[in-house]
């Protein structure tokens, strides 16, 4: 069965800082991965999503993450950190690639950013 | 615009008093679905529909049903609420490929006594 696990549930960054929120997919085969963004009192937004073109994925607001097969990961980065990006993020996975496929959310990763 | 709308937004209500939470949405999107938040447990699909009249269960789907007769809603029953169905639900939808994100609604707050 597909999963994601995203270990830790909160790390807190300084403004200006690098973001660094990590991603690890169990799949036979690369599935679709998505990081999702959550802000206070919101539903979901997708930040970027990788389908088999590029590895490395560059999404809203700064963000971007890279594929990486051989280690089964695709980990969220951002350069510099904002204090607009407090926020849970969710990784995601939709595997196989198939109509009836469905999607497999970590348990969230909560960022703060500290002044 | 194009948005997912849920309603209600909040809901507070007694053990066994059937409720419907409804789900629309105004993109033409074929595939929709139901989850729950709950901390520490991220999200969890409830169930999920790849068309009208087409549905099928997600991970924790005791306790719910749901129906599609329309495109465009897909509503959430919950005909003998339990405490432990206190969560936050959300719906969402997108284009029937896999590879389309999906749009997620504002979220339903539901408290269960």
């Amino acid at each position: 069965a597909q999963s994601v696990t995203q270990l830790g549930s909160h790390v807190s960054v300084s403004e200006g800082a690098l973001v660094l929120l990590r991603c690890n997919y169990s799949s036979s085969v690369p599935p679709y991965l998505f990081w999702y963004v959550q802000y206070p009192n919101q539903g979901l937004q997708l930040l970027l999503k990788y389908t088999s073109a590029a590895t490395l994925v560059k999404g809203i607001n700064g963000f971007e993450a890279e594929f990486k097969k051989s280690e089964t990961s695709f980990h969220l980065t951002k350069p510099s950190a904002h204090m607009s990006d407090a926020a849970e993020y969710f990784c995601a996975v939709r595997y196989p690639r198939g109509a009836n496929s469905k999607l497999t959310f970590g348990k969230g990763i909560t960022l703060s950013v500290r002044p | 615009e194009a948005q997912v709308t849920q309603n209600p937004r909040y809901l507070i209500t007694v053990t066994g008093k059937k409720l419907t939470v409804t789900c629309s949405q105004n993109m033409n999107h074929e595939y929709m679905s139901w989850y729950r938040q709950d901390p520490g447990l991220g999200l969890r699909q409830i169930y999920y529909s790849m068309n009208v009249e087409v549905t099928d269960k997600g991970d924790v789907p005791e306790g719910y049903k749901v129906s599609r007769k329309e495109k465009r809603n897909f509503p959430l029953i919950l005909e003998s609420p339990s405490p432990n169905q206190t969560s936050l639900y959300f719906c969402a939808s997108s284009l029937g490929s896999p590879s389309y994100e999906q749009y997620f609604g504002p979220g339903t707050r539901l408290t269960v006594t």
